[in-house]
């Protein structure tokens, strides 16, 4: 079963507006982490922010914010006021407890492409 | 400046010609990982270090060994490619920095399998 699901293939959005980028996961762990990544064309992965599964405030770092609702599993990613930069493959991740084995590793989704028109 | 690094960033190779990519960090972090992009798929996880002389298998670890024999170094070995190793790869390291454990990641190497 997939553990992260990211069911926007692709996605376009206006500059200047928000967009929100979707992504559920699947876990039974109590202890767990999110995490958002971007990767423009030049390939590299960029890791743009972070929620622990006991946070109790959405996790936000400046245009970046993350809509976290532990009962649905779902960590959106919702970018403000996007701009052309922000055109690249988003993926969302996740690490689940240390009892899994987790902190080792990151469980990917398969990622949402954003493409910003000006 | 902290990074991980990753050598070569492109390689173009033949079946069952070995072929060694290095990743190195100098933050100082424990843990290293490889993975593998695949389009549709995201990344994947191949190999984990959690120390020096310590490893194990990720998600697909199926033709690949790794050693970690200096606590910054982590290479990726190949034994013997075939073109179902095409893909892009990346070196990745952590540490347990606020119980978060954020992996940060190389640049990619880009690896043809003819």
């Amino acid at each position: 079963a997939q553990k992260i699901t990211q069911t926007q293939p692709g996605m376009f959005v206006q500059e200047k507006e928000a967009v929100t980028l979707d992504c559920t996961y699947d876990t039974s762990d109590q202890s767990y982490g999110l995490f958002w990544y971007k990767q423009p064309s030049s390939g590299e992965m960029i890791f743009l922010i972070y929620q622990g599964s006991y946070d109790e405030q959405n996790a936000t770092e400046g245009r970046y914010s993350l809509n976290f609702q532990k009962a649905r599993k779902s960590a959106n990613l919702v970018i403000s006021a996007s701009q052309l930069g922000d055109s690249a493959m988003y993926f969302c991740a996740m690490r689940e407890g240390m009892f899994s084995g987790g902190y080792n590793k990151l469980i990917f989704g398969a990622g949402t492409r954003l493409a910003v028109h000006p | 400046e902290a990074q991980v690094t990753q050598n070569p960033r492109y390689l173009i190779t033949v079946t069952g010609k070995k072929l060694t990519v290095t990743c190195s960090q100098n933050m100082n972090h424990e843990y290293m990982s490889w993975y593998r992009q695949d389009p549709g798929l995201g990344l994947r996880q191949i190999y984990y270090s959690m120390n020096v002389e310590v490893t194990d298998k990720g998600d697909v670890p199926e033709g690949y060994k790794v050693s970690r024999k200096e606590k910054r170094n982590f290479p990726l070995i190949l034994e013997s490619p075939s073109p179902n190793q095409t893909s892009l790869y990346f070196c990745a390291s952590s540490f347990k920095g606020q119980g978060i454990y954020t992996q940060y990641f190389g640049p990619g190497t880009r690896l043809t399998v003819l």
